[in-house]
């Protein structure tokens, strides 16, 4: 069974422009999270989709960030414009189904490091 | 909002040794989830073991098991027989119950250090 994959691993951009990040989920995985992980620091969720509806971006600052997942399978996140603090690692994750009794386990992708100078 | 915290920013410990990483949560929440995670140079987040708050019994894994204090918030991770592919940030996290709160919650993490 093929992981959670990401693209791209490294990006360096300077502040203001715009990035993007892709994530691919596990096959029939229905939920997909966005962390944000600061270097020294734990992964906070930035966005939680269920199929192709959001359940929770409460810590998606939306003036910058947005995400989408069409078609309920891929996700794109993007920035727009950066800022030096957006340097960090973004993951994405994916579980089977957020409903008790499933599998609630999710699996991470490898992340893209983003370097904002 | 629940909070993990893990007092420990770096551990070492001799290769075949045993050790414990700490952690301890708070939450207004009676069922949830609690898990560690290894996070290796490559960035990947690796399950290592977890926990259902309701199950009494503590979880084990291989050489990787728990101790789970309920009462206390408590959840620390205890590594036997230590090997030198262990060597990563170990990460505690938190996930509550119920739909529409199954994000993570982590702590700031354990670096541990496997001496040859």
């Amino acid at each position: 069974e093929a992981g959670v994959a990401q693209s791209p691993r490294y990006k360096i951009i300077e502040k203001r422009q715009s990035v993007a990040f892709w994530c691919n989920p596990i096959s029939g995985h229905a939920t997909l999270y966005w962390y944000q992980q600061i270097l020294g620091q734990g992964p906070k969720l930035l966005i939680q989709f269920q199929n192709n509806g959001v359940v929770d971006d409460s810590q998606l600052p939306k003036d910058r960030f947005s995400a989408e997942r069409l078609k309920g399978v891929d996700s794109t996140l993007k920035i727009q414009p950066a800022k030096l603090e957006d340097s960090a690692v973004y993951l994405c994750a994916s579980s089977l189904n957020s409903d008790r009794g499933k599998n609630y386990e999710q699996y991470f992708g490898p992340g893209t490091r983003l370097t904002v100078t | 909002a629940q909070t993990v915290t893990q007092s420990q920013p770096e551990m070492s410990v001799q290769e075949a040794e045993t050790v414990t990483l700490s952690c301890t949560y708070d939450t207004s929440e009676s069922d949830y989830y609690l898990f560690w995670y290894k996070q290796p140079p490559s960035r990947q987040m690796i399950l290592v073991i977890r926990q259902e708050a309701y199950k009494q019994q503590n979880a084990t894994e291989n050489r990787f098991s728990v101790n789970f204090q309920k009462a206390a918030k408590s959840f620390s991770l205890k590594i036997s027989d230590s090997q030198l592919g262990d060597a990563a940030m170990y990460f505690c996290a938190y996930m509550g119950f119920f739909f529409g709160n199954e994000k993570l919650t982590f702590g700031t993490g354990t670096r541990l250090t496997i001496i040859p």
